[in-house]
């Protein structure tokens, strides 16, 4: 069965240092998305992309988060300069249309853990 | 603001025990609904998907409805299954938005 997949699994940073997370989405999807979870609180939508661009982002999803696809297959999020609050499990997860009853594909997510 | 709540938050059960969780959502800004289970380790896996108000989805010995009206959902998992362990998160769509609000999720332990 076809899966998202997300590098690495654990990342561990300094404060003040840039990270890029990495996912492949399913290959015919269209619809790309990143979600965080803080530890013990809910999970929160960061922000969606389609055709290259930014469909819709969350008031968490400031400057210092950006979101590519440099080619046909990767889909990445970056955080230009990580604060101790980053720390979560991010998900990275993609649906094939762009209507609210598609289901969405979750990778198994990156734990960052900013020091 | 969308606000999606989960009761109960923890729950252990016996296993063949049946049990229901609640996931509400405001009905004044509703598109979907979705149910997800959560394995530790894992990625969250899509459980059912349903927009329309009285809809049931029902898959193995897990089922869900729907009621737009008053704004709640119920999964209900017959007979437990120490396999059944899981966070069970739902997840609100409202319309016009591709962004999927999620509650606290209903963590569950199915005892052998």
């Amino acid at each position: 069965e076809p899966e998202v997949t997300q590098t690495p699994s654990h990342q561990v940073t300094q404060m003040g240092q840039e990270v890029i997370l990495r996912c492949v989405p399913i290959s015919n999807h269209l619809y790309f998305y990143w979600y965080r979870q803080i530890l013990g609180q809910k999970v929160e939508f960061l922000v969606s992309f389609y055709n290259n661009e930014i469909s819709e982002k969350s008031e968490i999803f400031d400057d210092q988060f950006s979101v590519e696809r440099p080619d046909g297959s990767n889909f990445t999020l970056k955080i230009r300069s990580t604060k101790l609050e980053d720390s979560a499990m991010y998900f990275c997860a993609s649906t094939g249309g762009n209507m609210a009853n598609e289901k969405l594909f979750f990778g198994s997510g990156t734990q960052l853990s900013v020091l | 603001i969308l606000n999606v709540e989960q009761s109960p938050q923890s729950l252990h059960v016996q296993e063949g025990d049946s049990t229901n969780f609640t996931c509400s959502f405001p009905s004044s800004n509703f598109y979907a609904l979705h149910w997800y289970r959560w394995e530790t380790a894992k990625s969250p896996e899509a459980l059912f998907v349903m927009t329309l108000n009285g809809d049931e989805k029902k898959k193995g010995r897990i089922s869900a409805t729907l009621n737009t009206k008053e704004g709640y959902s119920y999964l209900y998992i017959k007979g437990s299954q120490p396999e059944d362990s899981a966070t069970y998160l739902c997840a609100s769509s409202p319309p016009g938005t591709y962004k999927y609000i999620f509650g606290t999720g209903t963590r569950l332990k199915v005892l052998a």
